[in-house]
């Protein structure tokens, strides 16, 4: 399995780039990455995901090492709506269809 | 666009009452769908998932069924609530393929039980 690991909280600047970390050193060639987010009392909201390129959309950007042993999800300009959980994923099982969700990192954004 | 739906939103219901959470998925065929729970201030927990109609995987031994009577339909149930049944359900789908953007999870926006 690959396991993930984020730091339990951390706290962030409104308007400062709020970076996350991610570690997945038991990742396989071919598991993604993946990053989601989860707002108080509402489901999670699929960001971005990655393989071995760095990625970036209107959310987010994703900067994956070299090794591919960790990942860090780049907010650039937080703002008090990404307050949040956000939870870091490679595990899928050999046909991709079970997917598990770790503790993720607590993102307060503070004015 | 696929769209997914759950419901009830919110319930409170008594112990040892029966339960069924229904969810179906629009605009796609042949989902991955999966249901959560997330207790309260704790991370999410697969309960079950499922390929196709009629096949059901167990994550963990509790006190709950799921079934998948259409291609698109996920009901979760309980023939007896516990208090500890209580939760944050989300039921989630996928696509059927493997790998890359066919492994990104779309999630409802959850259904509240209490148990009393």
């Amino acid at each position: 399995d690959a396991k993930t690991t984020q730091p339990t909280s951390m706290d962030c600047a409104e308007g400062r780039a709020a970076n996350l970390p991610c570690n997945h050193s038991t990742i396989s060639g071919n598991e993604y990455v993946y990053w989601y987010r989860q707002i108080h009392s509402q489901g999670p909201q699929y960001i971005i995901h990655g393989l071995k390129n760095n990625e970036t959309n209107e959310m987010a950007s994703l900067i994956i090492t070299e090794d591919r042993k960790s990942s860090t999800l780049i907010l650039p300009h937080a703002t008090l709506r990404d307050t949040a959980v956000y939870y870091c994923i490679v595990r899928v099982d050999s046909a991709g269809n079970k997917l598990t969700f770790g503790g993720g990192t607590r993102v307060l954004v503070k004015p | 666009s696929q769209t997914i739906h759950q419901w009830p939103a919110t319930l409170v219901q008594p112990v040892g009452s029966p339960l069924s959470l229904e969810c179906t998925v629009e605009g796609t065929s042949n989902p991955n769908l999966y249901w959560y729970r997330q207790a309260a201030g704790r991370g999410l927990q697969l309960l079950f998932y499922s390929v196709g109609i009629g096949q059901i995987s167990s994550e963990v031994p509790q006190n709950l069924s799921a079934s998948r009577p259409q291609d698109r339909q996920f009901i979760l149930s309980s023939k007896k609530l516990l208090l500890s049944d209580s939760g944050f359900y989300l039921c989630a789908w996928k696509s059927w393929e493997s790998g890359g953007t066919g492994n990104t999870i779309y999630f409802g926006e959850g259904s509240w039980l209490t148990v009393v």
